[in-house]
């Protein structure tokens, strides 16, 4: 089972620069690495996904190294409506997806 | 506008009942997926289905049951043998091709009466 480790809890402020990095020792190597942001009573949101080195979009980017074992989401200039959960997952066992707690991020003003 | 719709968003089930839970895509995806999440968990997977007629089942799949008779639906329903039946239900979507992220519905937030 490709599980995914993630720190519970971050804190942050407005305005700053967040990384929330992510293991994943037993990728393997076809394997997609997706990210979600999820508020509460909601679905996740898809936020971005890659397979390596680095990927960029308008709300965050992505940055995995070259052993692919971790991944680290970063999110520029966070705001107080950044928070929220956000997991990190790779597949399974075909298409099927481990969901761990993920990591609750909390910005301050 | 295409999505994932669940209905209703809130239900309530009494001791003994079964309860079932609408699930309707119109991004034409092949693969459906049921989750639970308990309150500050992560998503645990129910049930999947990779084609129309065709499921599996997922971690969680004691006191489930789902069918898939239409591309666009995948209802779950939660029989009166699943004993802790209070959470939120979230489907997701996907085209099933690798590299394709799953698309998830607003949920069900289920409750005992």
């Amino acid at each position: 089972l490709a599980k995914t480790t993630q720190p519970i809890s971050m804190d942050s402020y407005e305005g700053q620069e967040v990384n929330i990095t992510c293991s994943h020792n037993n990728i393997a190597t076809n394997d997609y690495i997706t990210w979600y942001q999820q508020f509460p009573s909601q679905g996740p949101r898809f936020i971005i996904q890659g397979y390596k080195t680095k990927v960029t979009n308008e709300v965050a980017s992505l940055f995995i190294p070259a052993d692919r074992k971790s991944s680290t989401l970063s999110l520029p200039r966070v705001s107080l409506s950044d928070t929220a959960v956000y997991y990190c997952l790779v597949p399974y066992n075909f298409n099927k997806f481990y969901f761990g707690s993920g990591t609750k991020l909390n910005v301050k003003p | 506008d295409g999505g994932i719709t669940q209905s209703p968003k809130y239900l309530f089930r009494k001791e003994g009942q079964n309860v079932t839970l609408s699930c309707e895509q119109n991004l034409n995806h092949d693969a459906m997926y049921w989750y639970r999440q308990d309150p500050g968990q992560g998503l645990r997977l129910i049930y999947y289905s990779q084609i129309v007629n065709d499921f599996q089942k997922g971690d969680i799949a004691e006191g489930y049951s789902v069918s898939r008779e239409k591309k666009e639906s995948f209802p779950l329903t939660v029989t009166s043998a699943q004993k802790n039946p209070t959470a939120f239900y979230l489907c997701a979507s996907m085209t099933g091709a690798s590299g394709q992220p799953q698309h998830f519905g607003d949920g069900t937030r289920l409750s005992i009466l």
